[in-house]
C-alpha cells in the first residue's frame, strides 16, 4: 500500500533548538498538508502546498515555523527556535488535489520540547 | 500513543452492537465529507466519504448518512468489534482542492 512517510517518529529537544520534520508524500499526489494535533486544539491546519507551491500557511506562526517542498518527494516543517508550547504531534497528509478525494495521513512526528 | 483530547465525547459500545457517531458541520457550502479513524500512535485513517449530492453511502460494516438540511453527518458501524476502538473524526471540504477542516472527534470504546 502506498503511504505517507514521516520522520522522525519521535523527537525530544530542548527549548531554543531547531527542529526539522520530514514527510514523503504518496507518489503522484500533488497536494501536501501539515497538521498539528494537541489535546486542547485537536487537528489544526498549519500549511498547504499544491504542486510544491505554498498556498496557505495562515495557520502557522511565521516567526518560528517554516514549511518547504524542496522537491515533489519531500516536504519539510522547521521550527526555529522551538518552544515548549510547540509540543504536539505533527502530521503530514497528501492528496490528489481534487475537492472530492480524501487526504492520506502519515503516522506523525511526536515532538516534545523541554 | 497520542491522546487527542481529555474532553472528547466518548461512546461506549458492547462488542457486537451497532455504533452511531454524530457530527455537526457549520458550512452549508461544504460539498464533500470524510470520516477518519485514528488509533493510538497512528495518523488518521480514511474510512469512508460522501459527496453532497448523496445522502447515504455504504462500505464494509460502515454507513455514512448526510443530512444537508440540518448540516449533520453520521457514521454507523455495524457489529462493532474491539478493533473499532479508536477516535473518529469527521472532516469537511470547505473549498476546492482538498483543504479539509476537522471536527473535534469522538472516542469509541468497545467493551468485550
Amino acid at each position: 500500500d502506498a503511504r505517507v512517510t514521516q520522520t522522525p517518529r519521535h523527537k525530544v529537544t530542548e527549548m531554543g533548538q531547531e527542529v526539522t520534520m520530514r514527510c514523503q508524500p504518496i507518489l503522484g499526489h500533488n497536494t501536501v498538508f501539515w497538521y498539528r494535533q494537541t489535546m486542547m486544539q485537536g487537528l489544526e491546519l498549519l500549511a498547504y502546498f499544491r504542486n510544491r507551491a505554498p498556498l496557505d500557511d495562515s495557520g502557522m506562526p511565521k516567526d518560528r515555523f517554516s514549511a518547504e517542498m524542496p522537491d515533489a518527494t519531500l516536504a519539510t516543517l522547521k521550527i526555529q527556535p522551538s518552544e515548549p508550547r510547540d509540543s504536539a504531534v505533527y502530521f503530514c497528509a497528501s492528496g490528489l488535489g481534487q475537492g472530492d478525494s480524501p487526504l492520506h495521513f502519515g503516522n506523525g512526528t511526536r515532538l516534545t520540547v523541554t | 500513543g497520542e491522546s487527542v483530547g481529555l474532553h472528547l465525547p466518548t461512546l461506549s459500545v458492547q462488542e457486537g452492537d451497532n455504533s452511531i457517531i454524530n457530527c455537526a458541520y457549520s458550512n452549508s457550502a461544504s460539498d464533500y465529507f470524510i470520516w477518519y479513524k485514528q488509533e493510538s500512535g497512528k495518523g488518521p485513517q480514511f474510512i469512508i466519504d460522501i459527496r453532497s449530492n448523496m445522502d447515504k453511502r455504504q462500505g464494509q460494516r460502515v454507513t455514512v448518512l448526510l443530512n444537508k438540511t440540518v448540516k449533520h453527518l453520521s457514521l454507523q458501524i455495524a457489529a462493532t468489534q474491539p478493533g473499532d476502538s479508536a477516535v473518529y473524526f469527521c472532516a469537511e471540504n470547505r473549498a476546492a482542492g482538498n483543504k479539509l477542516t476537522f471536527g473535534g472527534g469522538t472516542r469509541v470504546l468497545v467493551k468485550p
